[in-house]
């Protein structure tokens, strides 16, 4: 039972190159969750989804993108990367509202 | 927005000493989770509390929701609780983070 599998752990991309991040539970997780961390800032929510085929903004929406085609599925797009955009991110899922888990992180440099 | 606020922001300790995080929320939630993030970014569940007190070994957890507050408390901690604790609260659709609390535990 691998719980919650990011893809990939680390990645440095040039300013203006896209990339997808992907998240893979096999919990059979309703909701999905998008974070990211800055130093001394905690996590803050990028986007979240509910269900198969619907997703929703959170906190600091702008700059990124999400799909859940499939429910164990949750991916996470950056169009044009910028260096604001350097962070750890992190995905969760969880059964409605109960205990969530989250992946390992995946740590993004933007050069 | 929810206002999820934890104190002290930094804590050190002496090994065996112990202690109280705390974590305040400015609504009602339908839950609350307490996570530990080790010195390698891992977040690592330590409990799942919406309300009533729960412990695991030398940790415990209280939370009143009526009074919208949770404590987690570390008895006799050790080196390897070092690391950065966070509160998480659940407003429905999201989880929402504090900033938490770095605990350094010095042998």
């Amino acid at each position: 039972n691998a719980g919650v599998t990011q893809t990939p752990k680390f990645r440095v991309l040039k300013t203006g190159q896209s990339m997808t991040l992907l998240c893979a539970q096999d919990m059979n997780h309703e909701y999905m969750y998008w974070y990211r961390q800055d130093p001394g800032m905690g996590l803050r929510l990028i986007h979240y989804s509910v269900g198969e085929g619907t997703t929703a903004k959170g906190e600091v929406p702008d700059g990124y993108n999400v799909s859940r085609l499939k429910k164990q599925n949750f991916l996470l797009g950056l169009e044009s990367a910028a260096p604001s955009q350097t962070s750890v991110y992190f995905c969760a899922s969880s059964y409605r509202t109960i205990e969530a888990f989250f992946g390992q992180g995946t740590r993004l440099t933007v050069v | 927005g929810i206002q999820v606020e934890q104190s002290p922001p930094d804590l050190i300790l002496q090994e065996g000493a112990n202690s109280t995080l705390r974590c305040n929320f400015s609504d009602s939630v339908n839950n609350l989770q307490w996570f530990h993030q080790n010195p390698w970014g891992q977040l690592i569940n330590l409990f799942y509390i919406p309300s009533g007190t729960k412990q695991n070994g030398r940790l415990s957890a209280t939370t009143v929701a009526t009074e919208r507050y949770s404590l987690l408390y570390i008895s006799s901690s050790q080196t390897t609780d070092s690391g950065v604790y966070f509160c998480a609260v659940n407003l429905g659709h999201d989880m929402r983070f504090g900033a938490g609390t770095r605990l350094t535990v010095k042998p």
